[in-house]
């Protein structure tokens, strides 16, 4: 069974602070590994798709990294505010097969 | 530009009936995926589809759960005699071509089985 693991499970912020989040996945099979942000009663957003280790990658406020030989991707949010309020997700691509396997996500709460 | 949308997205059944979920694609894209989402998990996959064929159902979790695209774009997930562990966001998701496109993904339709 294919574990990705997402730490910490929730997280309540202030206004402004700066947060990060990890996914840690196996580092065998690696193809790709995708960051969703989901507001309630929304769709997932897709925020980044990171294929080659050492890849960071940046969308306004939101940035992240990725170490496939380790096997961890940091998502970071720099300033954050109430709108980022959200569950993170990532979720590995393997390079057998379609399918993409979640993690159970970081629930992150920005206070205003 | 009209994204992914599922419908209903909201569904209540009881024990025992019959349900459909439908999925509108993105147009023109080739993939699309079933997910399921229990209440404090991630989303879990059910099955994929490349056009009009269905090539993994590996994840569908019984033969109750059953999902067609018979004409490669709409999609529908239809569950039999629901169950109370049935109850979960069923997501889809579509990419333009497999494994070189990231997969948008629709609201999701939460089923609640009583």
């Amino acid at each position: 069974i294919l574990n990705v693991e997402q730490s910490p499970q929730s997280l309540h912020v202030q206004e402004g602070d700066s947060t990060n989040f990890t996914c840690s996945f196996p580092s065998s099979n690696f193809y790709a590994l995708h960051w969703y942000s989901w507001e309630t009663a929304k769709s997932p957003e897709a925020l980044f798709v990171m294929t080659l280790n050492g890849d960071e990658k940046k969308k306004g406020r939101i940035s992240a990294t990725l170490n496939t030989k380790e096997g961890y991707s940091y998502l970071y949010i720099k300033g954050s505010q109430p709108e980022d309020s959200a569950t993170y997700l990532c979720a590995l691509k393997e390079t057998s097969g379609s399918r993409l396997t979640f993690g159970e996500g970081t629930q992150l709460t920005v206070n205003p | 530009g009209a994204g992914v949308s599922q419908s209903p997205r909201y569904k209540v059944a009881k024990r025992g009936q019959d349900v459909a979920l439908r999925c509108d694609p993105i147009s023109g894209h080739v993939s699309l995926f079933w997910y399921q989402q229990a209440l404090g998990q991630g989303p879990e996959f059910l099955t994929y589809f490349q056009n009009e064929a269905q090539l993994d159902k590996s994840g569908l979790p019984s033969d109750r759960f059953f999902a067609e695209r018979p004409e490669g774009s709409v999609s529908t997930l239809k569950i039999q005699r629901t169950q109370q562990e049935d109850s979960a966001v069923y997501l889809c998701a579509s990419s333009l071509v497999d494994n070189q496109y990231e997969q948008y993904f629709g609201p999701g339709t939460r089923l609640t089985v009583t």
